[in-house]
């Protein structure tokens, strides 16, 4: 069965940093496209990024509203996803949650940032 | 980037009746390797979205059959034959063909 979790999420105020981390199981996650969505409190979804496999560079994709602040990163020895979030505003306050693209979504988890 | 949108915003459904919700993108959604990626997802309340259709209309594992998509293009349906209690929540289009992703804004599922 797939899963991913998601953690690291928490309360933070702006212009500081978090780590999210997505812990997957379930099956070979080295093979697969990761990537990170987000949603406002009672607002649509959002893409924010994506990490390819090793096969094809493990080369990233960002959101423009994201590009330069966040990093997705992999640890295929551990089957983890991270995405590293710089220079917060107020306004990456969501939920964020770990995809296996295009199928698996994990639970999420919720970023604050307010001072 | 690609615009998303999707009709009806709101869609109150009597129990065992069809229903369709509607996207529409604002450029072609075929990818240079020939695929459409076009989705659909279901966001039941409190809980996660779910893949309920990719490429236009494969359904997705353990996904009822009541469940179809259609389209081609620009335009995209997904199809309810038999609306169940199970089924409220919002549901969204989403394209995965050109960077950034995008959605539509959401058509929420009601029980009349």
């Amino acid at each position: 069965e797939v899963q991913l979790v998601e953690s690291g999420g928490g309360l933070v105020q702006p212009g500081q940093s978090l780590r999210l981390s997505c812990t997957a199981s379930g099956f070979t996650f080295g093979e697969y496209t990761m990537s990170w969505f987000r949603q406002a409190p009672g607002k649509g979804l959002e893409w924010v990024g994506l990490i390819r496999s090793k096969a094809y560079g493990m080369t990233t994709e960002y959101a423009a509203s994201v590009e330069g602040r966040f990093t997705i990163s992999r640890d295929d020895s551990r089957n983890m996803a991270y995405l590293q979030m710089n220079s917060l505003k107020i306004e990456d306050t969501a939920v964020y949650y770990c995809i296996r693209l295009y199928d698996y979504w994990g639970q999420g988890i919720l970023v604050t940032v307010s001072s | 980037d690609i615009v998303m949108t999707q009709t009806p915003l709101s869609s109150p459904v009597t129990l065992g009746q069809p229903a369709s919700i509607s996207c529409r993108s604002s450029q072609s959604l075929v990818h240079s390797d020939g695929n459409t990626y076009l989705s659909w997802l279901q966001q039941r309340p409190g809980l996660p979205p779910r893949l309920l259709i990719y490429k236009i209309s494969n359904r997705f594992s353990g996904v009822p059959d009541r469940f179809s998509g259609s389209g081609a293009g620009t335009d995209f349906t997904l199809k309810i034959s038999r609306v169940e209690a199970e089924d409220v929540g919002v549901y969204y289009c989403m394209q995965a063909t050109q960077f950034p992703y995008t959605f539509g804004q959401g058509t929420k599922l009601e029980i009349k």
